[in-house]
């Protein structure tokens, strides 16, 4: 049962646009969402997280954004850096002790 | 947040045989997490592990193909047993950094099976 889900396996976008990863939830009971970053021969480190009494939180050029009636959240980087390049899953629990991970979206920024 | 240290980075080992992944936290933790990431897959949790007690495996998990060790409060080791390709994957561990940060993750071991 994939509770949270990321349908964008891979999305490329050109140095300097803005790029949205998008990711879907299942479970009504989450109430914090995060976002991490993983580069080859790492683990994932954390980007950005939102509670769900909250729409939006900005972290420089990262923004996330939630729509609880439709159980979904975006991150949107802008501008986008080559250096972003990596693996971005979302996550997603209902307490800190239970956090479930989508696929991941591989971003590819081109200079 | 948490520092951890996860070795081997990889490995190729050979069906049938064990390997046994080890991660070294800087501070004192709880409860540690073990994940496999299979191609395309998500992060799947295979188990948590408290210190002094035994591993809470989840679905699909058992401890007799994943052995988990708690020995302290800083250290756990899971071992995969009786390797198949199947199992060619990358496993991390994690910890939770607390806060709004969620977990920390060690860097992970990729294991290829052949």
């Amino acid at each position: 049962d994939q509770q949270v889900k990321q349908n964008s396996p891979s999305l490329s976008v050109q140095e300097g646009r803005i790029s949205i990863l998008n990711c879907d939830y299942t479970n009504s009971m989450f109430d914090y969402f995060l976002w991490y970053k993983k580069y080859p021969a790492e683990g994932p480190t954390f980007l950005i997280s939102i509670s769900s009494i909250k729409d939006k939180n900005e972290d420089g050029r990262f923004t996330v954004f939630l729509n609880k009636s439709a159980k979904h959240l975006s991150l949107h980087i802008v501008p986008s850096q080559p250096g972003d390049s990596a693996v971005y899953f979302c996550a997603a629990s209902s307490n800190n002790n239970d956090m479930r991970f989508g696929a991941g979206t591989r971003l590819t920024v081109k200079p | 947040s948490a520092v951890i240290s996860q070795k081997p980075s990889r490995d190729i080992c050979q069906r049938g045989t064990s390997l046994t992944i080890q991660c070294q936290v800087d501070s004192q933790v709880t409860m540690m997490f073990w994940y496999r990431q299979q191609p395309g897959q998500s992060l799947t949790l295979i188990a948590t592990a408290n210190q002094g007690s035994e591993a809470t495996y989840e679905s699909g998990f058992v401890i007799d193909k994943f052995p988990i060790s708690r020995p302290n409060l800083t250290f756990s080791t899971l071992t995969v047993s009786n390797m198949s390709p199947e199992d060619s994957s990358i496993y991390l561990c994690s910890v939770v950094s607390g806060g709004r940060y969620g977990y920390t993750f060690g860097s992970g071991t990729r294991l290829t099976v052949v």
